[in-house]
């Protein structure tokens, strides 16, 4: 079966400073891997989505990279701010559903 | 643009008693809409898929009886949680996209809680 694993359940950070997250997964070869924000007791904001034959993606402060040999994906919050603490979910598109790891949860410090 | 909503944000029921959410496309119309179900410090765990006027296919363990979607129009569906019990109590999330494989848009989620 599929498995999505990030790399830490919590990071703190502090402000200005680049936080880097890790999404690895097994068994599977997604077509697109997607990164979402949540905040406590809201639903996931959409970030990026980067697909197979991409390397690198940016938005803004956020940068995300795709290896599918190692399978897995890093994303980057640079020049982090209080602000961006929340938990951050990676989500594969396994046979046209998403399957979202546990998360992240990110605080950076002022 | 986007943006999905849910009703109620929260809820409190007794055991045995059903609850009905709903889920809402308001700027878009989405050929599809999935609902999760999270736990604390958990991921979202998706439940099932609904596409507007066709039967919603469940995830495996997922009581279709239990559970009862509707996806009566392309930006409405409803979750009903019939004959809830204390370990429904979760965070239900809804999400809209408008291909089933294009970005998927959440709703900001309802809380539910059973005494």
């Amino acid at each position: 079966s599929q498995k999505i694993e990030q790399n830490s359940e919590a990071l703190n950070i502090q402000e200005g400073k680049t936080a880097t997250l890790t999404c690895n997964y097994t068994n599977y070869s997604p077509a697109y891997l997607q990164w979402y924000r949540q905040d406590p007791g809201r639903g996931p904001v959409f970030l990026l989505l980067i697909r197979e034959n991409e390397k690198e993606k940016r938005k803004e402060r956020l940068k995300v990279t795709f290896d599918t040999t190692l399978k897995q994906s890093l994303f980057h919050i640079t020049a982090s701010q209080p602000a961006d603490s929340a938990t951050y979910l990676c989500a594969l598109d396994i046979v046209y559903k998403l399957s979202f790891g546990a998360g992240t949860t990110v605080t950076v410090r002022a | 643009g986007a943006v999905v909503s849910q009703h109620p944000s929260w809820v409190i029921c007794k055991s045995g008693t059903s609850v009905k959410i709903e889920c809402r496309s308001l700027d878009f119309q989405a050929t599809t809409m999935f609902w999760y179900r999270q736990f604390p410090k958990q991921s979202l765990m998706l439940m099932a898929t609904s596409n507007e006027g066709s039967k919603a296919t469940y995830e495996q363990g997922v009581e279709k009886d239990k559970f009862l979607i509707n996806h009566a129009s392309l930006t409405l569906s409803t979750l009903t949680v019939t004959s809830a019990h204390p370990e429904d109590s979760s965070f239900y999330i809804c999400s809209a996209s408008l291909v089933s494989t294009d970005t998927q848009y959440f709703g900001p989620g309802t809380r539910l809680t059973v005494l």
